[in-house]
């Protein structure tokens, strides 16, 4: 079946790093692709998405690129804040379902 | 305000004894799914709805069931609740299933 992997967390970075969050996929067809993040105490919130490969989704300086050759949505920020700590998802949708990776802890440090 | 409203936000109860888990949404929406948080895991589909009267299960249906009679509503119903059921759930909608979902805040449940 589909499945979604994501690099174990939690990550810890310093105010201003660099962040990557690896994503990899296991799917029959050709699925979309979402990150979501989860801030303390709420609901996830949708941060982008990509519906094709090739596609970029971007959001609030973070960038996802549809991989097909290597089925991989990898996040990417080019200087975190301290506001940015949450967890985040990576979600794949191939027909009327939806499956979620385990998550991954982001700490910002200031 | 759009927004997705669980009830309630914090529920234990003792095994067997039947609870709900009420969902609803402001936003016209036809795309509701209930998920289970748990450590670990992430987020696992319990069941979805496509329409009103249209329910279909997810990766994770045993010991749930839900319905559709409104739009609107999607509560969640636990017939005979058991400890390994103890976690957070989330309900979201969507317009449809290619749409952002929006999330409830969580209902954390704990079964002893």
């Amino acid at each position: 079946g589909n499945s979604v992997t994501q690099m174990e967390g939690p990550v810890t970075l310093s105010e201003e790093a660099f962040l990557t969050i690896n994503c990899t996929y296991t799917a029959t067809g050709y699925p979309s692709l979402f990150w979501y993040v989860q801030y303390p105490g709420e609901g996830l919130q949708l941060l982008l998405k990509a519906t094709k490969a090739d596609d970029k989704g971007s959001n609030k300086g973070f960038e996802a690129t549809y991989r097909k050759e290597t089925t991989s949505f990898h996040l990417e920020k080019g200087s975190v804040q301290v506001s940015d700590s949450a967890v985040y998802f990576c979600v794949l949708k191939e027909g009327n379902k939806l499956v979620f990776g385990a998550g991954t802890i982001l700490r910002v440090k200031s | 305000e759009a927004q997705v409203t669980q009830n309630p936000r914090y529920l234990i109860t003792v095994t067997g004894k039947k609870l709900t888990v009420t969902c609803s949404q402001n936003m016209n929406h036809e795309y509701m799914s209930w998920y289970r948080q748990d450590p670990g895991l992430g987020l696992r589909q319990i069941y979805y709805s496509m329409n009103v009267e249209v329910t279909d299960k997810g990766d994770v249906p045993e010991g749930y069931k839900v319905s559709r009679k409104e739009k609107r509503n999607f509560p969640l119903i636990l017939e005979s609740p058991s400890p390994n059921q103890t976690s957070l759930y989330f309900c979201a909608s969507s317009f449809g299933v290619d749409s952002p979902l929006h999330f409830g805040n969580g209902t954390r449940l704990t079964v002893t």
